[in-house]
């Protein structure tokens, strides 16, 4: 069964430069969730979707938004970036939704501000 | 306001010997309990979890113990092991109906 996978795994863009992250979930997880990683901080939650509806979102600015599709891939989307939104961009599935809170990670998409 | 704490970013172990991991919360709301593992370039791995209702969830060499009464809960890895070395995530959540919310990490070096 495939896991979780992330496109792309890196990338390189500038301030003020806009960038798409994709995810697909495993095979029948409708739930997808979102989270960036940076040094020290942990991970932190970005937002949650489950049937193409935001379910949850996280203390991020507007800039920040994503969307899902009825195939369960998600996207996210980051606008107008800025130096601090370099960090690793990890995208978790889960079956139904947050019961058991098991969430499957893919590798994550590193992305780099310069 | 950080809801879960690892208050020790890094710990390092001799291979053979017990690690245990902290972590400590503030939402008493918080009834479910994992521990996720990282490996550099990977994805978190979920470990171990616990329900509020148990003091204790067991998983071969993994334990995991909650006090609830204290909002703190540890991983106990016995015998630890040099690939045991990751980066581990206490997180938590709210009968299902809130997203995980992690702590910060706390790096485990095991040294052979």
């Amino acid at each position: 069964k495939a896991g979780v996978t992330q496109t792309p795994r890196y990338l390189i863009k500038t301030r003020g430069q806009q960038v798409t992250l994709s995810c697909s979930p495993i095979s029948g997880h409708r739930s997808v969730s979102w989270y960036q990683q940076t040094p020290g901080q942990g991970l932190q939650f970005l937002f949650e979707y489950f049937s193409e509806t935001q379910r949850n979102k996280g203390n991020f600015p507007g800039r920040f938004s994503g969307r899902q599709f009825s195939n369960s891939r998600s996207e996210m989307n980051v606008s107008t970036l800025e130096l601090g939104d370099s960090a690793l961009y990890l995208c978790a599935s889960s079956l139904i939704g947050r019961s058991t809170g098991e969430l499957f990670f893919g590798e994550g998409s590193r992305l780099t501000v310069l | 306001d950080q809801q879960v704490k690892q208050n020790s970013p890094s710990l390092s172990v001799q291979e053979g010997r017990i690690s245990i991991l902290n972590c400590d919360y503030t939402n008493s709301m918080f009834d479910y309990f994992l521990w996720y593992k990282k490996y550099p370039a990977e994805g978190p791995t979920f470990l171990i979890s616990i329900s509020s209702i148990k003091d204790k969830n067991e998983d071969g060499r993994f334990t995991v113990f909650l006090n609830k009464s204290a909002k703190h809960l540890s991983l106990h890895i016995v015998p630890s092991q040099p690939g045991d070395s990751a980066v581990y995530f206490c997180a938590a959540s709210e009968s299902g109906n809130t997203p995980l919310v992690f702590g910060k990490g706390t790096r485990l070096s095991v040294i052979a």
